[in-house]
């Protein structure tokens, strides 16, 4: 069954510390991959995506994600985190299969939360 | 400005009351669907349509109805609203046949207390 796992349900981490937010993946194909952020009252927004080519994709905010296909990762990172980081992470993934369908699977989230 | 608009943002309603809940989108996507988002379980899809008159099941259709008679705009109905539709609600639209799509677009959310 295709699936995304977040396997951590909050991430602490202090401000200033570089943070990661895990995802996993299981698809078949190629997978369209997604990194979402809502902060509270508020809808999800768009942080990042890999569709192809370099595996390290730099997004929105100084975030970026590494793609490792081998271990079906896509891991969110940001080298030094901000309180204002704080908020519930997406990871989503899409089937690349070019056909009309654009049903994104969502992880469960994670909550990040950053300590000043 | 280019969104997704829901109203209301917030719903308290009784057991059983009809309601509806609106999703506009400026953006002539041809995509639309609906989330609902509850703790532990994440964002699971309600419906979808790929374009006008085409309306589909997600995972979670029971207790819902949806329509799509204009591009614009996705209403989501509750005939019978119960308890265990308490939630959080999103609607989203895309291009559908972007291959280098940005995901979706949500809107703002309408949370939902069915009492």
């Amino acid at each position: 069954a295709q699936s995304v796992a977040q396997p951590e349900d909050q991430v602490n981490v202090a401000e200033g510390n570089p943070l990661t937010v895990k995802c996993t993946y299981s698809v078949s194909g190629n997978p369209y991959l997604f990194w979402y952020v809502q902060y509270p009252n508020r809808g999800l927004q768009f942080l990042l995506k890999y569709i192809t080519g370099d595996n390290l994709v730099k997004g929105s905010y100084g975030f970026e994600a590494e793609f490792n296909k081998s271990q079906t990762s896509f891991h969110l990172k940001k080298p030094s985190a901000l309180v204002s980081d704080s908020a519930l992470y997406f990871c989503a993934v899409r089937l690349g299969d070019g056909g009309a369908t654009n049903k994104l699977i969502f992880g469960t989230g994670t909550l990040l939360a950053v300590q000043p | 400005e280019a969104q997704v608009t829901q109203n209301p943002r917030y719903l308290i309603t009784v057991t059983g009351k009809k309601l509806t809940v609106t999703c506009s989108q400026n953006m002539n996507h041809e995509y639309m669907s609906w989330y609902r988002q509850d703790p532990g379980l994440g964002l699971r899809q309600i419906y979808y349509s790929m374009n006008v008159e085409v309306t589909d099941k997600g995972d979670v259709p029971e207790g819902y109805k949806v329509s799509r008679k204009e591009k614009r705009n996705f209403p989501l109905i509750l005939e019978s609203p119960s308890p265990n539709q308490t939630s959080l609600y999103f609607c989203a639209s895309s291009l559908s046949r972007d291959r280098t799509v940005y995901g979706y677009t949500f809107g703002s959310g309408t949370r939902l207390t069915v009492v």
